[in-house]
């Protein structure tokens, strides 16, 4: 069984439409993650969610609305594509927000292109 | 704030070849440090990690010591194969920092035949 999973794999659409990433866990855990990789492959916080409260926002802009329908789920909607968007978004989730030391574990990324 | 630099550029060696992959990092609090890895077209991988000075993390023949007095977490394998071709990320997180992972810019290693 995955532990984090989150789909689609692959989207590519127009610029300008509305697009979703769906992502669950099965770990058990309480905090879940957005996390960006650039074309250079930086990464990059986005939204972390800790039993469907949101804790981190992370200068994203608004066109980008994250959802956690319960703990086991964050969804990622984005509004207005725009050609600059095209990354690989990964989900990611932990047993908690106080245990740094605790291993964060990654979806295996959704790779959006934006055309 | 919360950093991690890693050495610039990719890393092209032969098999069975030594690796040495450099990290430091700048932290408020005593960070926890880690190493992931993204193999070709995958997901993100926790490699190792190490929560306190002098630990060291070791996996699938990697290894990295947390050294506080220069700030560093460099991983090393002595031999590498084809199969370790990826990307490596450093990355830390500290106490009362809400868990985000603060990453280095990643490593490109091609292992050649």
């Amino acid at each position: 069984d995955t532990a984090v999973s989150q789909t689609p794999k692959y989207l590519v659409t127009q610029m300008g439409n509305d697009k979703s990433i769906k992502c669950e866990q099965n770990l058990g855990h309480d905090t879940m993650y957005w996390y960006k990789q650039d074309s250079k492959k930086f990464l990059k916080i986005m939204f972390s969610y800790n039993n469907k409260e949101l804790i981190i926002n992370e200068t994203v802009p608004n066109r980008f609305s994250p959802k956690s329908p319960d703990k086991a789920h964050l969804n990622l909607h984005i509004n207005s594509l725009e050609l600059g968007d095209s990354a690989v978004y990964f989900c990611a989730s932990s047993q908690d927000l106080t245990s740094f030391e605790n291993t964060i574990y990654f979806g295996e990324g959704s790779w959006l292109t934006v055309v | 704030g919360n950093s991690v630099t890693q050495m610039e550029g990719p890393v092209t060696l032969s098999e069975e070849a030594f690796l040495t992959i450099n990290c430091t990092y700048t932290a408020t609090g005593y960070p926890s440090l880690f190493w992931y890895v993204q193999y070709p077209g995958e997901g993100l991988q926790l490699l190792l990690k190490a929560t306190k000075a002098d630990d060291k993390g070791s996996n699938k023949g990697f290894e990295a010591t947390y050294r506080k007095e220069t700030t560093s977490f460099h991983l090393e394998k002595g031999s590498v194969q084809v199969s370790d071709s990826a990307v490596y990320f450093c990355a830390l997180s500290v106490p009362y920092g809400n868990n985000r992972l603060a990453f280095g810019k990643g490593n490109q290693v091609v292992v050649i035949p």
